[in-house]
């Protein structure tokens, strides 16, 4: 089992806004930053996000991230049936077997 | 742009040693961690471990008795050996690298490699 939770399945029609949470503890998004994956089907992962809120050179600003807490989030605007893929967040786990950690990821499908 | 290539055995009978190859084509090695990250069919990511360009590992506490990662900056490669495997390590097989400052993230994968651990 996951120690970062997020919800199995969204779907969203094109033009949508759509989010994906993630949720975690003190010892990982609590003090650590969050990072976000797509990966597309058949596909390595790709980074999204990194630093919970910033985006790597030639990832459009549709996407964005943010945390609070022991929580991310991950936002897209514009939703597009190419952006329909597995997204993933991650983190390091600093509790007493310290570890790097992801989420069970969600598949985003359009509607 | 860095890219990964990554390269191994893709079928073992249990019991036997999974041995993967990263190489690294570009840019340095030091600055990062190098990072193995699996994937079981139609599951979630696993991280199994880390290497910096001086040796200095760190491993997936689940693993870190049956993994041993390795560097050879002469080649620009890393390797990934998992002794004892089982039918549960049959996954898709990633190498990653992540910014040594923060070790914050993953920016760039290999393209993975299935292993299938079967009798």
């Amino acid at each position: 089992q996951s120690r970062l939770t997020q919800p199995p399945s969204v779907s969203a029609a094109p033009g949508q806004k759509v989010t994906i949470s993630c949720s975690g503890s003190s010892s990982n998004i609590g003090d650590n930053s969050v990072s976000w994956y797509q990966q597309l089907s058949g596909a390595a992962p790709k980074l999204l996000i990194y630093d919970n809120n910033k985006r790597p050179s030639g990832i459009p600003d549709r996407f964005s991230g943010s945390k609070s807490g022991t929580s991310a989030t991950l936002g897209i605007t514009g939703f597009q049936t190419g952006d329909e893929a597995d997204y993933y967040c991650g983190t390091w786990d600093t509790s007493l077997s310290a570890s790097w950690v992801f989420g069970g990821g969600t598949k985003l499908t359009v509607l | 742009q860095v890219q990964l290539h990554q390269w191994g055995a893709g079928l073992l009978k249990p019991s036997e040693t999974l041995s993967l190859t990263c190489e690294v084509s570009s840019g340095s090695f030091i600055g990062y961690y190098w990072n193995w990250i699996r994937q079981p069919p139609g599951k979630g990511l696993e991280w199994i471990g880390e290497i910096n360009h001086s040796g200095s590992t760190n491993y997936n506490p689940s693993l870190n008795s049956r993994v041993t990662i390795s560097i050879d900056t002469s080649k620009n490669q890393f390797s990934l050996k998992l002794r004892s495997a089982t039918a549960a390590d049959t996954a898709v097989y990633y190498c990653a690298r992540a910014p040594i400052d923060t070790a914050s993230h993953f920016d760039n994968w290999g393209q993975g490699a299935l292993v299938t651990v079967s009798s």
